[in-house]
């Protein structure tokens, strides 16, 4: 199974700030996701991303708020940009793997609290 | 649109018995992929067991193993000999297998398993 190391595992960060969360895939993977498990909650879709073009955003997300890189097939992160407290959450990425992606394993996730 | 669901947000089951964590979804499709996954207090996710929707036998890890019923779209986990460190919240999810799926998740809403000693 894929290894994903996700960074910073915690974070408090002021309101108004930025913050980037940075996933590392041991081998090369073509879908990336990214989740996020707000307090006590599911996990929601916020984007996919794929190597060389635009990642595809979920209702509700939009690039301005959570932009996304994806520069090679090992790499990925997700900003959380200008927070507020209802971004304090848990992000998650996620890869798929296996013939026909039918394998789906995450980060350690990040909790990042907004004060 | 694909929905899972999870009745029971909480259950608690006695260690070394059985315990069955229920899940239904609902689709149109055929062809798709059914998942458990295990969040303990560490907020990893962990995948538990995986079925096929073409496979009518019922996956089976270990102590875990599901009970899939295809035409009621049920899809319960069953936990036996439990033990103390299968306390976790257990989250449901289906993936479509359409080729014009992007192969992300949708996950019910969890429940919480409580194992007393």
């Amino acid at each position: 199974s894929a290894v994903i190391s996700q960074k910073p595992s915690r974070d408090i960060c002021q309101r108004g700030t930025s913050l980037t969360i940075q996933c590392q895939v041991d081998s090369q993977v073509t879908m990336m996701f990214w989740y996020r498990q707000q307090p006590g909650q599911s996990l929601t879709l916020i984007a996919t991303a794929n190597q060389g073009s635009e990642a595809t955003y979920e209702s509700g997300f939009v690039i301005d708020k959570f932009p996304i890189s994806r520069p090679n097939l090992t790499f990925s992160t997700l900003t959380v940009s200008n927070m507020s407290p209802e971004d304090s959450s848990i992000y998650l990425c996620s890869v798929g793997e296996g013939l026909m992606n039918t394998e789906a394993f995450f980060g350690q996730g990040t909790r990042l609290t907004v004060v | 649109a694909q929905t899972v669901t999870q009745s029971q947000p909480e259950m608690s089951v006695q260690e070394a018995e059985t315990v069955t964590l229920s899940c239904t979804y609902d689709t149109s499709e055929s062809d798709y992929y059914l998942f458990w996954y295990k969040q303990p207090p560490s907020r990893q996710m962990i995948l538990v067991i995986r079925q096929e929707a073409y496979k009518q036998q019922n996956a089976t890890e270990n102590r875990f193993s599901v009970n899939f019923q295809k035409a009621a779209k049920s899809f319960s986990l069953k936990i036996s000999d439990s033990q103390l460190g299968d306390a976790a919240m257990y989250f449901c999810a289906y993936r479509s297998d359409y080729g014009g799926s992007q192969g992300n998740l949708i996950f019910g809403k969890g429940t919480k398993l409580s194992v007393k000693p």
